[in-house]
This record gives C-alpha cells, sequence and structure tokens, in this order.
C-alpha cells in the first residue's frame, strides 16, 4: 500500500507565481489534514477536511486555499506565492475521531 | 500562543542510556496525548500515546508519562540505540476538537551517539 502520497516532492516558486499541492491517501480514511514544517515552529495546521465535503481552517490558514475532491484526494493551493511560505509542508489522513495521522513524505517548496 | 512546547531543541544520549524528551502544555481540555518520530526526508510516524485517563503507557523500549496536574509529559527511551536518532514531535488533541485535529510541538532532535 502507498498510503498518502505527495506531489511534487519538490518545488522552487518565484513571488507571486500560483501553485497546487497534491495529496492522495489510498486507506479509506475520511479525514486529511496539510500542515507545513518550519524550523523552531513545529508541524503547525493549514486546513483540514473532517470528511468528505467539509474543509475547515487550521492555525495558519491565510494565504492558502484547499479542496477535497473526493474522499481520496486532498489538494492545498498557494494562489500568490510569497517568500514566507517556504517550508515543508506535509499531507496526513486519519480514520474520522481517530488519533494516529498517517503522513506522506512531504512536499519542500522555495518560493524566491 | 504554542499550546504544545517542547523546550528543548536537541538532545544527545550515549548508547544504551536512557533518553528522556520532555513536553509541556498549556491547555487543559487536552485529553490525548501523541508522539510521532521523524527522519530526514520522511513524514512523521505514529510513536505511542496516552489518553488523559492514564498515567503511563509503556510500549517495548519506549513509555510515556503523563502528570496531567503539571500539564506535562514525557517519553522515555529505555535502551537508546542509534536508530532512534530522529526528531520527536510531541501532539495533543482535545475532545471538543472534531475530526482529531492534533496541535504539534516544536520537535526536540535526539542524537544517539554509539
Amino acid at each position: 500500500n502507498a498510503g498518502v502520497t505527495q506531489t511534487p516532492k519538490f518545488q522552487v516558486l518565484k513571488t507571486g507565481q500560483s501553485m497546487t499541492l497534491q495529496c492522495a491517501q489510498d486507506m479509506n480514511h475520511n479525514s486529511m489534514y496539510w500542515y507545513r514544517q518550519d524550523p523552531g515552529m513545529g508541524l503547525r495546521l493549514i486546513y483540514y477536511s473532517a470528511s468528505e465535503g467539509t474543509t475547515d481552517k487550521g492555525e495558519v490558514p491565510n494565504g492558502y486555499n484547499v479542496s477535497r475532491l473526493n474522499k481520496r484526494e486532498f489538494s492545498l493551493r498557494l494562489e500568490s506565492a510569497a517568500p514566507s511560505q517556504t517550508s515543508v509542508y506535509f499531507c496526513a489522513s486519519s480514520e474520522a475521531g481517530q488519533y494516529g495521522y498517517t503522513f506522506g513524505s512531504g512536499t519542500r517548496l522555495t518560493v524566491v | 500562543d504554542q499550546q504544545v512546547k517542547q523546550n528543548s531543541p536537541s538532545l544527545s544520549v550515549q548508547e544504551g542510556r536512557i533518553s528522556i524528551l520532555n513536553c509541556d502544555y498549556t491547555n487543559s481540555m487536552f485529553d490525548y496525548f501523541l508522539w510521532y518520530k521523524k527522519y530526514p526526508a520522511e513524514g512523521p510516524t505514529f510513536l505511542i500515546s496516552i489518553s488523559s485517563i492514564k498515567d503511563k503507557n509503556e510500549d517495548g523500549r519506549f513509555t510515556v508519562f503523563l502528570n496531567k496536574s503539571a500539564k506535562h509529559l514525557s517519553l522515555h527511551i529505555v535502551p537508546s540505540q542509534p536508530g532512534d536518532s530522529a526528531v520527536y514531535f510531541c501532539a495533543a488533541s482535545a475532545r471538543y476538537n472534531q475530526g482529531g485535529k492534533l496541535i504539534f510541538g516544536q520537535g526536540t532532535e535526539l542524537s544517539v551517539k554509539p
């Protein structure tokens, strides 16, 4: 089983460009999450989707949008990238109400 | 406002000795706590968890202790092995959080030296 798959693994953007980070899980999980990891800040929740058809803001949602395309896929979009969005982005999934997240291997994004 | 704090960015331990990683939290509504382990260029993986109704949970070499009155938890690794070298994240969740959102600490990088 692939678990949680994130694409791309690496990306360099210029300030103002847009892009979508893709995430797909094959474990039939209801809930999906997007986190960013920054030095000294740990993992911070950007957006989450408790179930198909619902999305909610996390701790740091500004500058991002999400789409829960179906039960498997949850994408994160940067409409106008800023250097402050340089980070490693992780997608995760879990059963609803369960706390054991399965994480993808991450997308390292650099905005110049 | 950091609700989950790991105040030690790094920890170095000799192989075979005990590693103790600490975590403090401020939200008294948190009722479930987890530790995740992360190797470079990989996503975090679940290690061990504890419910607020317990004060200790053990799984092989790993034990998590919870002190609710002090809002403090710790992860003990005995004996430590070089393969344990990784970043460890503490995480917490509150009962009122729909969807099981986890709040993570900043992480502690553990280095186990042979």
